[in-house]
Order: structure tokens, then sequence, then C-alpha cells
């Protein structure tokens, strides 16, 4: 079965500083692999995904994220963190098929003026 | 943009009392899944459904929750009696596609049981 480790459950940063969200996937064969924001009382909102295509994936916000199969690993990254970006962020597996996705337990990030 | 419409938004209700939620998914979209998230948690899937029929419902508890998509369009979630553990967000999401496709979420219900 297919899952995610999120590591940390609290990330804290300078605005301006880099943003680092770690995730790690098992899986048995090559996954698709989401991250996910939530704001406060609201939905989750698809930041980006992975489907092979390309290993360095880029999204809304000027996030981004680089698949290491060599690392089991997916992690989003932010050069510069702005106050708007604290929220709650969730990794997310999904195998082939009808599959359906998988969530880690989530990063919550803080940015600090 | 096309949204995945929940509603209530905010309930909160008495232990041992019904409470029911209702969502409509994007159209087209034949995949509709219903997560729950307590609160610091990441969302853990309910029941999955193909057009109107359940394709996954092994992690809903049967004892007090059902879920039903008759027309294969707009769903609904019920638990009956309502638990003080069953606080959380209840999520609703559809899909169009298998494997690479993602989700578009709602906005969720948040209930509270007091």
């Amino acid at each position: 079965a297919q899952s995610v480790t999120q590591l940390g459950s609290h990330v804290s940063v300078s605005e301006g500083a880099l943003v680092l969200l770690r995730c790690n996937y098992s899986s048995s064969v090559p996954p698709y692999l989401f991250w996910y924001v939530q704001y406060p009382n609201q939905g989750l909102q698809l930041l980006l995904k992975y489907t092979s295509a390309a290993t360095l994936v880029k999204g809304i916000n000027g996030f981004e994220a680089e698949f290491k199969k060599s690392e089991t690993s997916f992690h989003l990254t932010k050069p510069s963190a702005h106050m708007s970006d604290a929220a709650e962020y969730f990794c997310a597996v999904r195998g082939s098929g009808n599959t359906p996705l998988v969530f880690g337990k989530g990063t919550r990030l803080s940015v600090i003026a | 943009e096309a949204e995945v419409a929940q509603s209530p938004r905010y309930k909160i209700t008495e232990k041992s009392q019904a409470v029911a939620f209702w969502c409509d998914p994007i159209s087209g979209h034949a995949t509709l899944y219903w997560y729950r998230q307590i609160l610091g948690q990441g969302p853990e899937l309910l029941v999955q459904f193909q057009d109107e029929s359940v394709v996954d419902d092994s992690q809903l508890p049967k004892d007090r929750f059902s879920a039903e998509r008759l027309k294969g369009v707009d769903s609904t979630l019920k638990i009956q009696p309502a638990e003080l553990g069953d606080s959380a967000m209840y999520l609703c999401a559809s899909s169009f596609g298998q494997g690479a496709s993602g989700y578009t979420f709602g906005s969720g219900t948040r209930l509270t049981v007091v």
C-alpha cells in the first residue's frame, strides 16, 4: 500500500527565507505525488503534482518540488517565504487506476515577519 | 472556475442526534470522495463512489455512518447517532480521471458534536 511521511509537523521560517517541507513516499511502483495547501477552515487546494513527465515540478504561488526516486522523496520548496504562505501543507500519493489519494499528516508552516 | 459545493459549512449538533452533509461535485466528474479530517491530522478516506456505485467504503463506520449518491451526481453523508469523536472537518472531493488526475475539494463541513 502506498503511504507518505511528512517530516516535521511544524516548520517556522522568517519572511524571505527558503521554505523546505519534506515528504517521503513508500510505493512499490512509481506513484503519482501531490502537494496540497489548506488554509484555516477551508478545503484543500492543489499546489502541484508529479506525473513522471519531469522530476522538477513547478506549481502555483512560486512553489516547486523535486521527485528523487533514489531517496523516495518529493520535498516542497519555495525560495522566499511570504506571510501569505502560512498554512497547512499536505503531501499525498496515488497509485495507478482508480485508487484514492492517501495523505500525510501535514506540516504547518508559520512565517515570521 | 468549477467548484465542488458542500453544505452546510458549519454544523453543531448534540451527541446521539442525526446529522447530514451534502456535496455537489464538478459536473462530469464520475468519482466522488468523502474524507474526514480530524483537527491537526491529514484527511482520511471514508468512502469513494464511481458514478452511483460504492468503490471503497472499508473505512466507513457502517454502524453509524451511511453515504449515498443515488443518481451518480450529488451525494449525502449521514451520521446517526453522532458521537463526540465525530467532531471533525468532512471534506468532499471529485475527480475526472484516474492516476495522475488530482482532486478538486470542496470547502468542507466543520462538525462539532457537543
